[in-house]
């Protein structure tokens, strides 16, 4: 079973519409966690970093729950440069090692 | 301030051959990691190093190898290139006791091993 599991999707969805989708994680030790963007032949960069029970920045909502192991990433009023791929990350806290997931895959069209 | 940056951006080997690639963290980080991304996939953990030493190491063969200088830069090399080998190079800096151990990737160096 792989440490972190997504949805690949795609998720196609129009301007302005909400969408989510959901991570899932193995190891219960892990500690922290995160949401990285990823655009074709791009680096990933980190979106945000999920806190506690889950936080918000702007139109994006990340949301932690330990007991389900599971994060998810809602983004709301989608813009066209929403387009791209979303990496959840998971940090182990016995070994502190990053493990990826393989991303989501959103797109938003006009 | 200049982020985290790597070179080179393209490199085309043949099976056999040896290659270095070089990070250089962002600034006020003192930890590198390298990933391997293969296409389609998220990236995978190589090794760590901080303080000059390789701290953690996932689940690559030995041909795989890395060094940190004392201004924090780092290589990662590849003996003996395969095919499999081929893949999207990662570097991400990070700061020990950063808030959540965040970490910030390099454009990546694109190998190809024909």
């Amino acid at each position: 079973r792989k440490e972190v599991e997504q949805d690949p999707g795609p998720f196609n969805v129009p301007e302005g519409a909400t969408v989510a989708f959901n991570c899932t994680y193995s190891n219960s030790a892990s500690q922290s966690f995160f949401w990285y963007r990823q655009d074709c032949r791009k680096e990933p960069k980190l979106l945000m970093s999920v806190y506690s029970s889950g936080n918000e920045d702007g139109r994006f909502t990340a949301q932690l729950n330990r007991a389900s192991q599971y994060i998810s990433l809602l983004i709301r009023d989608s813009k066209l440069s929403d387009s791209a791929t979303y990496l959840c990350v998971v940090l182990n806290a016995n070994d502190y090692k990053l493990s990826f997931g393989a991303g989501t895959t959103v797109t938003v069209r006009a | 301030d200049a982020g985290v940056t790597q070179s080179p951006t393209h490199l085309i080997k043949t099976r056999g051959q040896q290659v270095t690639l070089r990070c250089s963290p962002k600034s006020g980080h003192d930890t590198v990691s390298w990933y391997q991304q293969a296409l389609g996939q998220g990236p995978q953990f190589i090794f760590q190093y901080y303080e000059e030493e390789e701290r953690q190491r996932g689940n690559f063969p030995d041909r795989f190898s890395g060094h940190q200088f004392p201004n924090y830069s780092s290589e990662l090399n590849v003996n003996a290139l395969l095919l499999g080998d081929s893949a999207l190079y990662l570097c991400a800096s990070s700061r020990r006791g950063g808030q959540g151990y965040e970490q910030y990737f390099g454009p990546g160096t694109r190998l190809t091993v024909t």
